[in-house]
């Protein structure tokens, strides 16, 4: 089945420094979405990424799309302590009988230190 | 407010209870899941509804029983749970589900409820 690994499991930062998430998958994916988790709450949903080579900007967050549309990077510049939490990307692939699967990565859990 | 609530938020029971998780969605989506959070797997997909139809159980065991009687409303029926059941039970909805021949969108998920089997 479909696979969604997502890499560091923790990242212990400075604040001020920035942070990356990375996100593979082992199918290529119709699209992927990146889900933020405070402590003690619940995952939100961030930003949805489709097109091959797809980048989008939040802010001071900066989400990529890979061209083979297999990957996906979330990058924060300059982590301020508000975004602390766990990031979770979840991809969506074609499964067969007309069904998509959308899988979670376990997330990468964001310390700052200030 | 995410549009998603459930209730109760906490939890506490004994192996032998029998108790429900509801979840109720004000967005007028199609599907709804169940999801579980642990600190061994953190988002394991349990259920999947779609037009109150049930279109993915992941090898959950019996003593995890959904109940969806109308698109908005989602139920966990819980009976002779074990210890490591222990977890953070999460309800979500999209607009499609994966079963219905279009992507899913965006997961709604609501405050969760926290279960601690006794």
């Amino acid at each position: 089945g479909q696979q969604v690994m997502q890499i560091p499991q923790y990242q212990h930062v400075q604040e001020g420094e920035d942070f990356t998430t990375y996100c593979n998958s082992s199918t290529t994916l119709s699209n992927i979405q990146w889900y933020k988790q405070r402590p003690g709450g619940h995952p939100v949903f961030l930003i949805q990424l489709v097109k091959s080579g797809e980048v989008k900007k939040q802010k001071r967050l900066t989400f990529q799309f890979g061209e083979a549309k297999k990957n996906s990077s979330l990058h924060i510049t300059a982590t301020q302590t508000t975004d602390v939490g766990t990031y979770f990307c979840a991809g969506t692939a074609y499964s067969g009988a007309g069904s998509y699967q959308l899988t979670f990565g376990k997330g990468t859990k964001l310390s700052v230190i200030p | 407010e995410t549009g998603v609530t459930q209730t109760p938020r906490h939890l506490v029971m004994g192996m032998t209870n029998k108790k429900s998780l509801k979840c109720e969605q004000h967005l007028g989506h199609n599907a709804m899941y169940w999801y579980k959070q642990s600190a061994k797997k953190p988002l394991e997909l349990m259920f999947v509804y779609n037009f109150k139809e049930q279109t993915e159980n992941n090898s959950v065991p019996s003593r995890f029983s959904p109940e969806c009687p109308n698109s908005s409303h989602l139920f966990l029926h819980l009976h002779t749970l074990q210890p490591e059941d222990s977890a953070l039970y999460l309800c979500a909805s999209s607009q499609f589900g994966p079963a219905g021949g279009s992507i899913t969108g965006e997961l709604f998920f609501g405050e969760g409820s926290r279960l601690t089997v006794l």
